[in-house]
C-alpha cells in the first residue's frame, strides 16, 4: 500500500460548486498533515494545514480522520482560480515527506 | 532571502554531461529537501539535509546524484553523466525546523537532457 492515496481526478466542476477531495495514508502514527496546491508548471504551495480538530480558512475546509486514515479538503462556491492540483501531505516517519500524486480540479464557467 | 530561490530555473543538456543545479534556502531554515517531479507525476523524495546532520541519501536514484549542502545553507544537485529520464523538474524545499514543518518550494529548475 502506499504512503499516501489520491484520487487523481480530474474534477470537473461548475463556478459556484462545492467540491471534496480524500487523501487515505497508510502511516497511523501520523501526526500533521498538509493540503498543498500546484499550478500547472508551478511549484507546489502551502494552501491549509490540517489539525484533529479540523481547519477551515474561507471556503476551504480540512478534516482529519484518524479512525479511517483519512483528510479531506472542502472547496466551497468554487472560483475558476481553484482550478490546480491539490496534494495532500503526511510528515515523514523518516525524513521524507510523502506527497499524494494529486488530485486535478478544472472550475468551468 | 525572501523565498527559496532556485538556479538555473531552466537547463538543457546533452546526454552523458554534468549538471550542477543550486538552492538558496530561507534564511534561518535548517532543513532542506530535494524533490524531483517528472511531467505529470507526483514529488520523488531525493535527499533531506538537518543542520550539520548527516544527509539522508536514500531517495537518491543512483550513484549518479549527489548532493551538497555548503555552511548548513546553500545547496547544489549534482547529476553526472546526464541521462534522458533524468528529464524532470528539480525542486527544493526548506522548513524552519525539522520534519513535521511545512515545506516551502523554490520554483525549481526544469532539466532537460537530450
Amino acid at each position: 500500500r502506499k504512503e499516501v492515496e489520491q484520487d487523481p481526478g480530474p474534477f470537473n466542476v461548475p463556478e459556484g460548486a462545492t467540491v471534496a477531495f480524500n487523501c487515505t495514508y497508510s502511516n497511523s502514527a501520523s501526526q500533521s498533515f498538509f493540503w498543498y496546491r500546484q499550478d500547472c508548471r508551478k511549484e507546489p504551495k502551502l494552501l491549509m494545514s490540517v489539525y484533529s480538530s479540523g481547519n477551515e480558512d474561507g471556503r476551504f475546509t480540512a478534516q482529519l480522520n484518524r479512525a479511517s486514515q483519512y483528510i479531506s479538503l472542502l472547496i466551497r462556491d468554487s472560483k475558476l482560480s481553484d482550478s490546480a492540483t491539490y496534494l495532500c501531505v503526511v510528515p515523514p516517519t523518516g525524513n521524507q515527506f510523502y506527497f499524494g500524486t494529486g488530485t486535478s480540479l478544472t472550475v468551468i464557467p | 532571502g525572501a523565498g527559496v530561490s532556485q538556479s538555473p530555473s531552466n537547463k538543457v543538456t546533452e546526454k552523458g554531461k554534468d549538471v550542477e543545479l543550486r538552492c538558496d534556502p530561507i534564511s534561518g531554515h535548517t532543513a532542506l529537501y530535494w524533490y524531483r517531479q517528472s511531467l505529470g507525476q507526483g514529488l520523488e523524495f531525493l535527499i533531506y539535509f538537518q543542520g550539520n546532520s548527516a544527509p539522508d541519501k536514500s531517495g537518491l536514484p543512483s550513484d549518479r546524484f549527489s548532493a551538497e549542502r555548503t555552511g548548513g545553507s546553500v545547496s547544489t544537485l549534482t547529476i553526472q553523466r546526464t541521462q534522458q529520464e533524468d528529464s524532470a523538474v528539480y525542486l527544493c524545499a526548506s522548513s524552519l525546523k525539522s520534519v513535521g514543518e511545512k515545506l516551502f518550494f523554490g520554483s525549481g529548475t526544469q532539466l532537460s537532457v537530450l
